[in-house]
């Protein structure tokens, strides 16, 4: 089962700042934030691993809350350059099977 | 450099043959994926691969088929039995399941039924 991302698609002027959802039915190992430009292949962006462990880039941040199954990207002072469609994808527990939300499409207008 | 590579760009394919995706990856990964992205569904996975000659089905199975004979290499066959093949097509590895590091993505295949 895919996880589900919320909102859909998020509109934001330069500067402004935007939070993705994601969460799962199952308990997970690892959530994974990707970010994917039109017609190109996804960038990673962040890794959080249950535990508190994350690996990602240091202008983005996130959160994992393991009791619930949900994670939150947080971008801040947005830039054009934020644009694209951002999937998270989930690795459960019992099995290493990572799989991806439907996707959040953002656009940072000037 | 290393990186994942998919052949070719674009695919066309008459209805009711069958056609093979390529993906190589020169990253030494274990673990190698393959997702079918339609518009407003996300990247869907269709199998995925811990080690070689081992696969495993993914949620949309059902059409395809796949071989891991090489570490290197994951090919996706796309078979006459599924029935709404046009889509973009994306390989994907990583160091291993439970590795916790990220996935690398190939630049996709798009694929039309003409």
């Amino acid at each position: 089962q895919q996880p589900v991302q919320s909102p859909q698609a998020v509109i934001l002027r330069e500067g402004e700042d935007a939070v993705i959802n994601c969460s799962s039915s199952k308990a997970l190992y690892s959530v994974h934030w990707y970010r994917q430009k039109h017609g190109e292949a996804p960038v990673f962006l962040m890794i959080l691993l249950k535990g508190g462990e994350q690996k990602g880039h240091d202008k983005i941040s996130a959160s994992f809350n393991e009791k619930k199954q949900q994670s939150s990207l947080y971008l801040t002072a947005s830039q054009l350059s934020y644009s694209g469609t951002y999937f998270c994808g989930t690795e459960p527990e019992s099995y290493g099977k990572l799989t991806f939300g439907q996707g959040t499409i953002l656009t940072v207008h000037p | 450099d290393g990186g994942i590579t998919q052949s070719p760009k674009y695919l066309f394919r008459k209805e009711g043959q069958n056609v093979t995706l390529s993906c190589e990856q020169n990253l030494n990964h274990d673990a190698m994926y393959w997702y079918r992205q339609d518009p407003g569904q996300g990247l869907r996975l269709i199998y995925y691969s811990q080690i070689v000659n081992d696969f495993q089905k993914g949620d949309i199975a059902e059409g395809y088929s796949v071989s891991r004979e090489k570490k290197e290499s994951f090919p996706l066959t796309v078979t006459s039995a599924q029935k709404n093949p046009t889509a973009f097509y994306l390989c994907a590895s990583s160091v291993g399941v439970r590795a916790a590091t990220e996935a690398f993505f190939g630049q996709g295949t798009r694929l039309t039924v003409v």
